[in-house]
């Protein structure tokens, strides 16, 4: 069993539709890392959070340090959101195995 | 344009062949890492350098070598490498503890 773990592993979604994607973890962490991967490779990094909640933009990073879970929110979703979205636990970076996302028009 | 810039962003070696990755970095951070992303598998941490020492060796076979010799600079050097070992390797660097910046990747192929 994978110290991090995602889900869903895959998620399609319509233009305009609210996101959630969560991860677990069950390591110890002062931290965790939300990446997003396109495909072709590129990784940016969109949060690193400790506690509590993170906007940016249409973007919102939620963490429960204690319930050790983190959610990644996407509001009004868009096409451009389609890429592989990945939680990393500090201070070891243990990956998750990534979400994989399309949004249809 | 994240500020991390690899090359070659494409190889194709051959086992006995010896290579090498290059990062660099122009953002001031002090620690850079390299990760291995193989197919259907999550990326996997290799190395990690503080202030141009090695903190982190994820367990890594010898038959890659780092070498960091500035606080911008980071070589994956390859040699003898196995087929299995074709994958994207991705480079990083962060001040220690924030936010990491990932470089495009090196997509490796070994014949």
């Amino acid at each position: 069993k994978n110290e991090v773990e995602q889900s869903p592993q895959n998620l399609t979604a319509q233009e305009g539709e609210f996101i959630t994607i969560n991860c677990s973890y069950s390591v110890g962490i002062s931290a965790l890392h939300w990446l997003q991967q396109h495909p072709g490779g590129g990784i940016v990094s969109l949060f690193m959070l400790s506690s509590g909640k993170k906007k940016h933009g249409r973007l919102i990073a939620t963490i429960n340090i204690q319930e050790k879970h983190s959610s990644l929110h996407i509001t009004a979703s868009h096409p451009r959101d389609s890429a592989v979205y990945i939680c990393a636990a500090t201070d070891k970076l243990i990956f998750g195995t990534g979400t994989r996302l399309q949004v249809f028009p | 344009e994240t500020g991390v810039t690899q090359t070659p962003r494409h190889l194709v070696m051959g086992m006995t062949n010896k290579k090498s990755l290059k990062c660099e970095q122009h953002l001031g951070h002090n620690a850079m890492y390299w990760y291995k992303q193989s197919a259907k598998k999550p990326l996997e941490l290799m190395f990690v350098y503080n202030f141009k020492e090695q903190t982190e060796n994820n367990s890594v076979p010898s038959r890659f070598s780092p070498e960091c010799p500035n606080s911008s600079h980071l070589f994956l050097h390859l040699h003898t490498l196995q087929p299995e070992d074709s994958a994207l390797y991705l480079c990083a660097s962060s001040q220690t503890g924030e936010k990491l910046f990932f470089g495009e990747g090196s997509r490796l192929t070994v014949l």
